[in-house]
C-alpha cells in the first residue's frame, strides 16, 4: 500500500477527540460510496459504506453521512485513538457500471496525538 | 483464513524490461481487481474478473498492460516494455463475489528506473 503522500491534506488531532473527514464527489450518478482506511505498506481496508438511498449509516465508532445535494460525503470517528493514524479515502461507484469500479478521491492523512 | 496476497512485495526494473506481479485471492472469491497507486493519490480501477474472464479492462492505460486469470483464482498483471511512469503501487483486492465488499492485498511496488 501507499506509505506517505507527501502533499495529502493532513488532520491531526487528539486523542479522544472525534474526527470528521470530509470528501467531495464528482458524479452525481453515483449510487454507493465507501470509506477506507489505508495504513503504511498495507492495502486499503473497508471501514464503511453507504447507498444513496440513506444519508446516514453508523458503525463501530463511525458514523458516514452523505448529502447528495452539495455531493459530500463525511466520515466522523469518535474518540480518535492512535491506532486511527492512518490515510482515509472514500470511493464511489456509480451503479450504471456495477460497484466494481471504483473511483478514490485523493485521500486525508489522519494523525492522532497521544 | 489468509488475506489477498500479492508477489513480489517490491520489484525493480530497468526501462524497457517485462515484468508480472502475481495476485493470490482470498479462497472462494470469484471476482478479482487490479488497481494502481500513485504516491499521494487514491487506488485507480485497472481491470477486474468474474471468474477466468475480464470482465471489464477500461482502466488498463495501454496495450502495454495485460491480465490473466486462467483458472479463475490467481492472476497475473504483465507489464511490457516498462516505463517510468508505470512506478506505482499496484494493488490486487477480491470479492466473494460482484457487488461484494473487495478486500485488498498490500500491493506490489514497482520501480523503473
Amino acid at each position: 500500500g501507499e506509505s506517505v503522500g507527501l502533499h495529502l491534506p493532513t488532520l491531526s488531532v487528539q486523542e479522544g477527540d472525534n474526527s470528521i473527514i470530509n470528501c467531495a464527489y464528482s458524479n452525481s450518478a453515483s449510487d454507493y460510496f465507501i470509506w477506507y482506511k489505508q495504513e503504511s505498506g498495507k492495502g486499503p481496508q473497508f471501514i464503511i459504506d453507504i447507498r444513496s438511498n440513506m444519508d446516514k449509516r453508523q458503525g463501530q465508532r463511525v458514523t458516514v453521512l452523505l448529502n447528495k445535494t452539495v455531493k459530500h460525503l463525511s466520515l466522523q470517528i469518535a474518540a480518535t485513538q492512535p491506532g486511527d493514524s492512518a490515510v482515509y479515502f472514500c470511493a464511489e461507484a456509480p451503479m450504471n457500471t456495477g460497484f466494481q469500479k471504483l473511483v478514490f478521491g485523493t485521500g486525508t492523512r489522519l494523525l492522532v496525538s497521544p | 483464513g489468509a488475506g489477498v496476497s500479492q508477489t513480489p512485495s517490491n520489484k525493480v526494473t530497468e526501462k524497457g524490461k517485462y515484468v508480472e506481479l502475481r495476485c493470490d485471492p482470498i479462497s472462494g472469491h470469484t471476482a478479482l481487481y487490479w488497481y494502481r497507486q500513485s504516491l499521494g493519490q487514491g487506488p485507480e480501477f485497472l481491470i477486474y474478473f468474474q471468474g477466468t474472464g475480464a470482465a471489464d479492462d477500461s482502466g488498463l492505460p495501454n496495450d502495454r498492460f495485460f491480465a490473466v486469470r486462467p483458472e479463475g483464482s490467481v492472476s497475473t498483471l504483465k507489464i511490457q516494455r516498462t516505463e517510468r511512469g508505470d512506478s506505482a503501487v499496484y494493488l490486487c483486492a477480491s470479492s466473494l463475489t460482484l457487488n461484494n465488499e473487495q478486500f485488498f492485498g498490500p500491493g506490489t511496488r514497482l520501480t523503473v528506473l
